[in-house]
């Protein structure tokens, strides 16, 4: 059974960056057919994607966060992270990594439990 | 940017059949997944190609899509089924949710 983890720090500075990696189980990130993405969801809202990346390096992002997000994997450890930079109270959310389909409809079957991210000095 | 639309809320009484769209332009042109969320929860796959139904999910769930619009219905709604739910779909090398729906079963 695939398992995915979400870590890092719950609070982060204004302006500072947002690191978070997602540890997988159950089997390889270099596994073909499938992309590792990050979704977030600010309190009380809806699900927005952030981005995915597949095992060699290719990776989607959100348009709107574009600018600010890197998304990077580890096959050696068998996770993927994120980075999300100059964070504002916007960003603030409750940040899932998941497991994607590679075909025309990129469905997640896997989702992590998902951590709190809080933006405050 | 591509979008798609929801009602903000849905209501049902339990065992009779709940409908919620997804709309966006021609999305009978692409795959849509729908995703139910309770509070507290991720959210799970209960809809994914349009119409196929992931194990374990019960064939109460169903959903087509076609035209501009995508839906998904549950037949014989119970209170376990009252939850958020979202559609997906992709477009222009982007994951596109929708806004989200909360049905309520009363």
């Amino acid at each position: 059974q695939l398992q995915l983890q979400e870590s890092g720090p719950g609070v982060v500075k204004p302006s500072e960056t947002l690191s978070l990696t997602c540890t997988v189980s159950g089997d390889s990130i270099s596994s073909s057919s499938y992309y590792w993405g990050w979704i977030r969801q600010p309190p009380g809202k809806g699900l927005e994607w952030i981005g995915s990346m597949y095992y060699s390096g290719s990776t989607y992002y959100n348009p709107s966060l574009k600018s600010r997000v890197t998304i990077s994997v580890d096959t050696s450890k068998n996770q993927f992270s994120l980075k999300l930079s100059s964070v504002t109270a916007a960003d603030m959310a409750v940040y899932y990594c998941g497991r994607q389909k590679t075909d025309s409809s990129w469905y997640i079957f896997y989702w992590g439990q998902g951590t709190l991210v809080t933006v405050s000095s | 940017s591509y979008e798609l639309t929801q009602p903000p809320s849905v209501s049902v009484s339990p065992g009779q059949t709940a409908s919620i769209t997804c709309s966006g332009d021609k999305l009978g042109d692409k795959f849509v997944s729908w995703y139910q969320q309770k509070p507290g929860q991720s959210p799970v796959l209960v809809i994914f190609q349009d119409s196929k139904r992931p194990s374990g999910i019960p064939e109460r769930f169903s959903a087509s899509n076609s035209g501009n619009t995508a839906t998904l219905t549950m037949s014989g709604t119970q209170a376990m089924d009252e939850a958020d739910y979202y559609c997906q779909a992709w477009d222009s090398s982007t994951v596109v949710f929708g806004g989200g729906t909360k049905l309520t079963v009363l």
